[in-house]
């Protein structure tokens, strides 16, 4: 089965610094990744997928994400954070286009210091 | 566009009491999915419905859990009897078919059994 591993529980980030959320997946195939963030009381808000080609994705708010094969990672990237990205961020996985089951991380916390 | 929609935003009984809630997916899309947050986890899928029909609900604890959802728009999700362990926030997606199915989250429910 597949599983999704954010080894960092808590980071903390000056505004205006870059900022990289690391995220790990065990799966035999090339899954299809996603990164949702969760602000405290609302649900979960699509930041970006990959489903194949390009391994550098963009997604909204500025963020982008990497997938590298080699390393089973999709780390999700932003060059310069605003306080508001304070948030919850989680990285998700499914493996079956027509049975699109995630996976999820257990969730890295962003704080923002000014 | 409406997103989404869940109610109660909170909720607190007893254990051994029962509670439901409830979710209005988003306009046009037939897969709704109901998923378990724990405190400091990712979300769990519970239960998936394809229109009417559960296609999947293998993680779905049947000794006390159930869900319907009549005529393929809203859903129930229950509990009968709560349990101190099901203290958790109870979120609602929903998707459309056709391409991969991007799920949109409702605020979800936090659900405390005391």
């Amino acid at each position: 089965a597949q599983s999704v591993t954010q080894p960092d529980i808590h980071i903390t980030v000056s505004e205006g610094a870059s900022l990289e959320l690391r995220c790990n997946y065990s799966y035999g195939a090339t899954p299809y990744l996603f990164w949702y963030v969760q602000s405290p009381g609302q649900g979960l808000q699509l930041l970006l997928k990959y489903f194949s080609g390009d391994t550098l994705v963009q997604g909204i708010k500025g963020f982008e994400a990497e997938f590298k094969r080699s390393q089973s990672s999709f780390n999700l990237r932003k060059p310069s954070v605003h306080w508001s990205d304070a948030a919850e961020y989680f990285c998700a996985v499914a493996t079956n286009f027509g049975n699109e089951k995630l996976t999820f991380g257990t969730g890295t916390r962003l704080t923002i210091i000014p | 566009e409406a997103g989404v929609v869940q109610s109660p935003r909170y909720k607190i009984i007893e254990k051994k009491q029962p509670v439901a809630f409830w979710c209005n997916p988003i306009s046009g899309h037939n897969t709704l999915y109901w998923y378990r947050q724990n405190l400091g986890q990712g979300p769990e899928l519970l239960i998936r419905y394809e229109n009417e029909e559960a296609v999947d609900d293998s993680q779905l604890p049947k000794d006390r859990f159930s869900a319907e959802r009549l005529k393929g728009v809203d859903s129930t999700l229950k509990i009968q009897p709560a349990e101190l362990g099901d203290s958790a926030v109870y979120l609602c997606a929903s998707s459309v078919a056709g391409t991969f199915r991007e799920q949109y989250f409702g605020p979800g429910t936090r659900l405390t059994v005391t």
